[in-house]
């Protein structure tokens, strides 16, 4: 399994909604990423987690709350949202952020996050 | 601070045309490089990194570090590479963090 999956394909939430993201990747990788993209933009870092360890926070609002249950999974939990927080969510698994050579980007397909 | 430049927002080509996909970086250390892709509908991937110094999909890229550049080019444009092409700086330190330029979309008409 080459993959990361990511789920739920898409979701529309209201701004007083709980909701969260899934992924998951088996390819043994122990860094894990989320990034934001918004239309015609590159992706921004948000969070990442290595060895399932939380290692950057790049000064997220608090209505984001990552989770790695185990080296498999990222969460993204999601909690009062506002429109403007309305993109693609992408999730990235790398082999090691230590292993510099080895250590490219495995990008899911991303949510489609919309935020009514 | 580490910064990615992509000047073209689009770029369109003839098929069998020659194309070039210019990126310049801003980074006082050692920059470890990548072109990522996406294709319409599909998930971003990566295409190349500077580490390899390898072909894939007729694409090549030379880190100069003298011009602070990583275009990425290849000889003869064909229709399936049109997409959206990222260049990526990956900075050091205990960070190792992932930063894109604005990407510039690649059009190859027939």
């Amino acid at each position: 399994d080459t993959e990361v999956t990511q789920t739920p394909k898409h979701l529309v939430m209201g701004m007083t909604n709980k909701k969260s993201l899934k992924c998951e990747q088996h390819m043994g990788h122990r860094a894990m990423y989320w990034y934001k993209q918004k239309a015609k933009k590159p992706p921004e870092l948000m969070f990442v987690y290595s060895y399932e360890k939380l290692s950057i926070n790049e000064s997220v609002p608090s209505r984001f709350s990552p989770e790695c249950p185990n080296s498999s999974l990222l969460n993204l939990h999601l909690h009062a949202l506002q429109p403007e927080d309305s993109a693609l969510y992408l999730c990235a698994s790398s082999q090691d952020r230590r292993d510099w050579d080895n250590s490219p980007l495995h990008f899911g397909n991303g949510t489609r996050l919309t935020v009514t | 601070a580490q910064r990615v430049t992509q000047p073209e927002k689009l770029l369109s080509v003839f098929k069998g045309a020659p194309v070039e996909l210019k990126c310049n970086y801003s980074y006082s250390g050692s920059p470890e490089l990548f072109w990522y892709v996406q294709y319409s509908r599909q998930r971003l991937q990566l295409l190349l990194r500077h580490i390899s110094r390898e072909s894939i999909k007729g694409f090549t890229a030379d880190l100069n570090k003298g011009e602070t550049s990583f275009h990425l080019k290849k000889p003869f444009a064909q229709e399936e590479d049109s997409a959206m092409y990222y260049c990526a700086l990956r900075y050091g330190g205990s960070q190792g963090n992932l930063i894109f330029g604005k990407g510039t979309k690649l059009s190859v008409k027939p």
